[in-house]
């Protein structure tokens, strides 16, 4: 069974860049044929797909963010991270990562983190 | 960019009952990249459909997805306690990626 798991600052100042990382367990990253993913969920509101990438470092990020998001992967950690860089109030939201299988399907999420932006 | 729209906002509905839920999409989506997921209070999303129709593993076949091009449906046949949540569509396209719609919940008469 995978499980992913997000860790990082819950709390993020104004300008600053978030970081996140996320552990993949019950799976190896590098044995390839899945995507890993960012997603986020404002307080209250619907789901945003931040981006994705493969075990090899391709990546694919919405456009929306794209000027401000970097992610990388850590093969021999098993794990994938989220950069977010000059954050605003706008960035406050529960931050998931997800597996992203064949046909797009995110089938498998971390429990997600609340990360906040405030000074 | 393709938009997802899902209606009703808010169904409520009595357990037992039939839930119809709908997500409209801006132009045609391929069936194969549409799938709906379920989100309860506090807890990630859980994907329930892929492919428009076909459930995940683990799902109860009470859950049902139909549809294709631009009109999609997710079906629950008799809702249980356990069904009372948040409904997102989803659709993979070529840019900006993965949409979501805004959800549909379903709660308690």
């Amino acid at each position: 069974q995978v499980q992913l798991q997000e860790s990082g600052p819950g709390l993020v100042k104004p300008s600053q860049t978030l970081s996140l990382t996320c552990t993949v367990s019950g799976g190896s990253i590098s044995s390839g044929g899945y995507y890993w993913s960012w997603i986020r969920q404002h307080p209250g509101k619907g789901l945003e797909w931040i981006g994705y990438i493969y075990y090899s470092g391709s990546t694919y990020y919405n456009p929306s963010l794209k000027s401000r998001v970097t992610i990388s992967v850590d093969t021999s950690k098993n794990q994938f991270s989220l950069k977010l860089s000059s954050v605003t109030a706008a960035d406050t939201a529960v931050y998931y990562c997800a597996r992203v299988v064949p046909a797009a399907i995110l089938d498998y999420w971390g429990q997600g983190t609340l990360v906040t932006v405030s000074s | 960019e393709i938009v997802l729209t899902q209606s009703p906002g808010t169904l409520s509905l009595s357990p037992g009952e039939r839930a119809t839920l709908s997500c409209r999409a801006s132009q045609s989506v391929s069936s194969s990249y549409l799938a709906w997921y379920q989100q309860k209070p506090g807890q990630a999303p859980r994907l329930l459909i892929y492919g428009a129709s076909s459930r995940a593993t683990g799902i109860p076949d009470r859950f049902s997805g139909s549809g294709s091009g631009t009109d999609f449906t997710l079906t629950i046949s008799r809702l249980e306690p356990e069904d009372f949540a948040v409904y997102y569509c989803q659709q993979y396209g070529s840019s900006p990626g993965f949409t979501f719609g805004p959800g549909t919940k379903v709660d308690i008469k």
